[in-house]
């Protein structure tokens, strides 16, 4: 079953510290997002890639830096962590194709403090 | 920037109801539309999509669409409590790479 697994599913991270979270498909698509989800805010979209070694930025980009060093992995760097990016963080693959849906992770917690 | 905005933030209806979710978008170039649905810890997952003006039925739910007024809702019909969850709306908009934009979501609370 094609599936999207991110990593860790939680993390505590101190104000100022580096932050890295992890995503892995196995749905061989070559559309990954990286999304923010906060309480009223709905899905918000960060960073975004089509191709291995390739990045975009999103709609909210500032903070943050994306790696996809293979079309399977998408990783999220949070460089300088600060209290506003707590937030849980969602990943999600699509393949090619105007019409197809996005497959989403389980997410990753985070809490700055 | 393509905005999505869904109505009402929140909904308690008794099982068996009809729901009815709405929401609003203002790009008229939106390509297509989404409802997803999210579990308490999980991450959303497509419900049902739909790209051309009229409706589309898939069992128990029901889209409509209607681009003049850049409106569309979900029906979900025969309520149940499994059904209690975030119903996010996602639009993407052409020449986008297909990204989707969300609204903030609709709480729906299903009481047996």
């Amino acid at each position: 079953e094609a599936a999207v697994t991110q990593s860790p599913r939680s993390k505590v991270a101190v104000t100022g510290g580096k932050v890295t979270l992890s995503c892995h498909q196995t749905n061989n698509h070559d559309y990954m997002y990286w999304y923010r989800q906060d309480t009223g805010h709905g899905l918000r979209l960060i960073h975004y890639s089509y191709v291995a070694d390739s990045t975009e930025k999103g709609d909210i980009p500032d903070g943050y830096k994306a790696s996809r060093p293979s079309q399977e992995n998408f990783s999220l760097i949070l460089e300088l962590a600060s209290l506003s990016q707590t937030a849980v963080y969602f990943c999600a693959s699509r393949e090619t194709g105007r019409n197809s849906d996005y497959t989403f992770g389980s997410g990753t917690r985070l809490l700055v403090i | 920037q393509e905005k999505v905005q869904q109505s009402p933030e929140s909904l308690i209806v008794p099982e068996g109801a009809m729901v009815s979710l709405n929401c609003s978008f203002s790009d008229s170039a939106s390509q297509s539309i989404w409802w997803y649905q999210q579990h308490p810890g999980k991450g959303p997952k497509a419900l049902i999509s739909i790209f051309s003006n009229g409706n589309k039925k898939e069992g128990r739910l029901t889209v409509y669409l209607n681009r003049a007024s850049l409106h569309v809702s979900l029906h979900i019909k025969d309520s149940q409590p499994s059904d209690s969850a975030v119903y996010l709306c996602a639009v993407s908009v052409t020449g986008g790479n297909n990204k989707l934009t969300f609204g903030q979501g609709t709480v729906l609370s299903v009481i047996p």
